[in-house]
């Protein structure tokens, strides 16, 4: 199947850098990819949708400047959380759809950030 | 109202079970419907899914769809202790802009 490479799998940070994630489809290209957000015992939360070549759409209530998405080629999207605060803290997860009609995401393996 | 609804458990059976997990949904609109396992830090990955109503078996797994009550169901037969995983629902109108269920944590004990 589609395989979707996440990168890193954990990162800890101080508060007031940023940090980039990476999302990469290994196998197939992906124009659309999406980032969601996941807290401990709950689901994922679609952040924004990224798309190739294009800006990115962000759902209601994320903040665009705070969580920059860049999907420069078609197998590489990243997001960029900048000046991170421990309310950050979060598991963030990619995916993409493969592209061939096969029904459903594939997703990274999710980076968990600790901002301390 | 959320657009799916799921018991987020924890559900613990005994090995062997039959475990039955349940979503509902609010949108009629919803065509594709999907199970993802995931297992403790992550990423979820396809379990099973169906397209519109009705039943899909894989082995030990079967998805039921009714539409005309928006409920989604997955059961596990002869459940395992490697079925231990938290299990989400999501459903599409397109197969692009997913929406997922909470997930139920689920244990299997040996």
């Amino acid at each position: 199947g589609a395989v979707v490479s996440q990168h890193p799998s954990r990162v800890i940070c101080k508060s007031g850098t940023s940090v980039k994630i990476e999302c990469r489809s290994l196998d197939f290209q992906a124009t659309t990819m999406f980032w969601y957000r996941q807290f401990p015992k709950q689901s994922l939360m679609l952040m924004a949708t990224s798309n190739e070549g294009s800006k990115a759409t962000y759902e209601q209530g994320v903040e665009k400047d705070k969580f920059l998405i860049n999907h420069a080629s078609l197998t590489l999207s990243t997001l960029t959380v900048t000046s991170a605060h421990p309310e950050d803290s979060s598991f963030y997860i990619c995916s993409a759809n493969s592209g061939t009609g096969a029904v459903g995401a594939f997703f990274g393996q999710g980076t968990r950030l600790t901002v301390v | 109202q959320k657009e799916v609804e799921q018991d987020p458990g924890p559900l613990s059976v005994p090995e062997g079970a039959i475990v039955s997990l349940n979503c509902t949904y609010s949108n009629s609109a919803f065509q594709y419907f999907m199970w993802y396992r995931q297992y403790s830090r992550k990423g979820p990955e396809l379990l099973m899914y169906t397209y519109s109503s009705g039943n899909k078996e894989d082995g030990r797994f079967t998805a039921q769809v009714d539409k005309s009550s928006k409920y989604i169901s997955l059961f596990i037969r002869d459940s395992q202790p490697s079925d231990s995983a938290t299990y989400l629902c999501a459903t599409s109108y397109n197969n692009n802009d997913m929406r997922f269920g909470a997930g139920t944590r689920l244990t299997v004990k040996p």
